[in-house]
């Protein structure tokens, strides 16, 4: 059964760090891997995709990458900013309609 | 552009009422799905549909039941609200990825 980890929390960090998220999965059998954003109150808004055949994905100040043999991805925030602030999750798709999606890490990014 | 819609956005239901979730997308999207997010945890599937007419069951379906008369719309229906049910409601959209969410409905059944 495919089971998606996360950090549940990761450290409020001062404005401008460089930040890495991680995520694993227990099943290499995947078809893509999404990073989402969810804001308080909000739904999730996809921010990467990398498909079972690439290595990595890039847009703006993300980068995601995925290491489909060791069952992991991450997610590096460059420069973070307080606008950054947010929950990040990740979520594998598996086939026929089945996305597993993790806990999310809570961001804090201190101005 | 609305994207997928959700309405109500909160509400509060007594133990063995009934209440229906809107959700409509406009983005003509073939596929449509409804999660529950509880604290702490990952969204669960409860229902999904490939087109107008055609629904199968997600990871959690007990309780609810959906219809999709129309690709615009997809309804969620909770027939006796127990407390188990308290919990946010996303319903998404997509062709195929990625999936386009709505804002939620956060439920709470006392």
């Amino acid at each position: 059964k495919q089971e998606v980890t996360q950090i549940p929390a990761a450290p409020s960090v001062p404005e401008g760090e460089n930040l890495v998220l991680n995520c694993s999965f227990t099943d290499s059998a995947i078809y893509n891997l999404q990073w989402f954003r969810q804001d308080p109150g909000k739904g999730l808004t996809s921010l990467l995709l990398i498909q079972s055949s690439q290595r990595e994905q890039t847009s703006g100040r993300l980068n995601a990458s995925l290491d489909k043999s060791s069952g992991r991805s991450t997610l590096y925030i460059a420069a973070s900013q307080p606008g950054d602030s947010a929950t990040y999750l990740c979520a594998v798709y598996t086939g026929g309609f089945k996305t597993i999606f993790g806990a999310g890490t809570r961001l804090f990014v201190k101005a | 552009n609305a994207g997928v819609t959700q309405t109500p956005k909160f509400r509060i239901l007594k133990i063995g009422q009934s209440m229906t979730l809107q959700c409509t997308q406009d983005m003509n999207h073939n596929y449509m799905y409804w999660y529950r997010q509880d604290p702490g945890m990952g969204l669960k599937l409860i229902y999904y549909s490939v087109g107008a007419g055609i629904t199968d069951k997600g990871e959690v379906p007990n309780g609810y039941n959906v219809s999709r008369s129309t690709t615009e719309d997809f309804p969620l229906r909770l027939e006796l609200a127990a407390p188990s049910q308290t919990s946010v409601y996303f319903c998404a959209s997509s062709l195929e990825s990625p999936q386009h969410f709505g804002d939620g409905t956060r439920l709470s059944i006392l």
